[in-house]
């Protein structure tokens, strides 16, 4: 099992709707949790940091953290052909030494 | 203020040979990170420091791989007697502090060996 696992992808989805993208991780001890955009060829850019259960919002985009369940999710509301990007979770965690892991990241596609 | 910056952007070379990249953290973060970033892949840590504590370097994937931190600031990622399969993008990105802060990430510089 991969410590952070996110769908591939590609996502597809019209202008103006809801992206929701999903992100799993095996450790428990993760304390820290991280959506980054990235363009193709170009570097990550954070969108959005998530520490405790619930929902953070900022703008149109809405984390989603389940430590439970061992889950986080973003959504992306109003979608724009902008946002097409892929999308890459990360988790902080230090158990055992401190480590950030990456999921592969997940390509959406807004399409106009 | 200035980001993070990395040199050079793109580095060709033969196999056989050492190369060296620099990153240059932004001013005050303590955090320095190193990642690989194959085509089309995730990111794949390699390396980090905070502060003047030893670093973590479980990631580095063969003893080829060095990288040194001077002054808790300038980092500079060594690969000797690369091989093909090391050819990837290299990124740096750095950090107020570890585990809760934002990565800051540099542009990267794209390794190519022949």
């Amino acid at each position: 099992q991969k410590e952070v696992e996110q769908n591939s992808g590609p996502l597809s989805v019209p202008e103006g709707a809801i992206a929701s993208l999903n992100c799993t991780y095996s450790d428990r001890g993760s304390q820290s949790f991280f959506w980054y955009r990235q363009y193709s060829g170009k570097s990550p850019e954070l969108i959005m940091s998530i520490y405790s259960n619930g929902d953070k919002e900022d703008g149109r985009f809405t984390a989603q953290l389940n430590k439970a369940s061992q889950y986080v999710s973003l959504l992306i509301r109003d979608s724009q052909p902008s946002d097409s990007a892929t999308y890459l979770c990360a988790v902080n965690s230090n158990t055992g030494g401190f480590k950030t892991i990456f999921g592969a990241g997940t390509r959406l596609f807004v399409k106009a | 203020g200035a980001g993070v910056s990395q040199s050079p952007s793109n580095k060709v070379t033969e196999k056989g040979k050492d190369v060296e990249l620099r990153c240059d953290p932004i001013s005050g973060h303590t955090a320095l990170y190193w990642y690989r970033q194959s085509l089309g892949q995730g990111l794949e840590f390699l390396i980090y420091f905070q502060g003047n504590s030893a670093p973590d370097k479980s990631g580095l994937p063969s003893d080829r791989f060095s990288a040194e931190r001077t002054g808790g600031s300038v980092s500079t990622l060594t690969i000797q007697r690369t091989q093909q399969e090391d050819s990837a993008v290299y990124l740096c990105a750095s950090s107020p502090d570890y585990l809760t802060d934002t990565q800051y990430f540099g542009p990267g510089t794209r390794l190519t060996v022949l």
